[in-house]
């Protein structure tokens, strides 16, 4: 099974500056064929389910701010927020889902306000 | 706009089979994938099974013998159900859309809220 490993477990930033959470799978995530990772990134504030924030490791949901990026390949991936908001405060997940059906998520990583 | 909703008993007692029915609205439950994951409080993000509209199932390995996942068409609904539970079953159970084969199928785009179900006597 692949596992996901996420890093930190949380980190607090001030608003406006750059926050960076790091995932790392135990083998790589990359189809080969199609040159895609399977690899996502969702955000989960409290008392809501997790929303769909990237796929593909880098491609952005529709309606989701473009201070959100995601990058990486093969087995280390990044999300970055470029300008940390208020409103970003929350739990994100990695998942990948190359190693289907069994989708595995990351532990998750805190983000909150300094 | 696709809504879905978990229902279902909030309370389970240990040895008992917990039963979750997710009722799709604003969209139709065929030709997409649905899963059922879930929550424990404070912790992250099991996924328990799927299934596609057809009604085929999968399972994740370690809850395999006491999972069964249905498929109601006519309801747009679908259901789960967890034999023999134990304290380490408590959790917030979602169900969730999977997104379709341009995300790459196993990314889930639409979520319930979720519910808790605890297990105790």
């Amino acid at each position: 099974d692949i596992v996901m490993t996420q890093s930190p477990d949380s980190l607090a930033v001030s608003l406006g500056e750059r926050a960076t959470i790091n995932c790392k799978s135990s083998q790589s995530v990359l189809y080969s064929s199609n040159n895609k990772n399977y690899l996502a990134w969702y955000q989960q504030k409290p008392g809501q389910p997790p929303k769909l924030l990237i796929y593909w490791a880098s491609t952005r949901e529709s309606g989701v701010p473009d201070r959100f990026s995601g990058s990486g390949s093969g087995t280390d991936f990044t999300l970055t927020i470029s300008s940390l908001q208020a409103e970003d405060v929350a739990v994100y997940y990695c998942q990948q889902y190359y190693s289907t059906p069994r989708s595995a998520f990351g532990g998750g990583t805190k983000v909150e306000i300094k | 706009q696709v809504q879905l909703q978990e229902s279902g008993p909030g309370l389970v007692k240990p040895s008992e089979t917990l039963s979750l029915t997710c009722t799709v609205s604003g969209g139709s439950i065929s030709s997409y994938y649905w899963s059922w994951i879930r929550q424990p409080p404070g912790k992250g993000l099991e996924w328990i099974g799927y299934i596609y509209y057809s009604g085929s199932t999968n399972y994740n390995p370690s809850l395999k013998s006491r999972v069964t996942i249905s498929v109601d068409t006519s309801k747009n609904q679908f259901s789960l159900k967890l034999s023999s539970v134990t304290a380490a079953d408590t959790a917030v159970y979602y169900c969730a859309r999977h997104a379709g084969p341009a995300y790459g199928d196993y990314v889930y785009d639409y979520w319930g809220q979720g519910t808790l179900v605890t297990v105790s006597s």
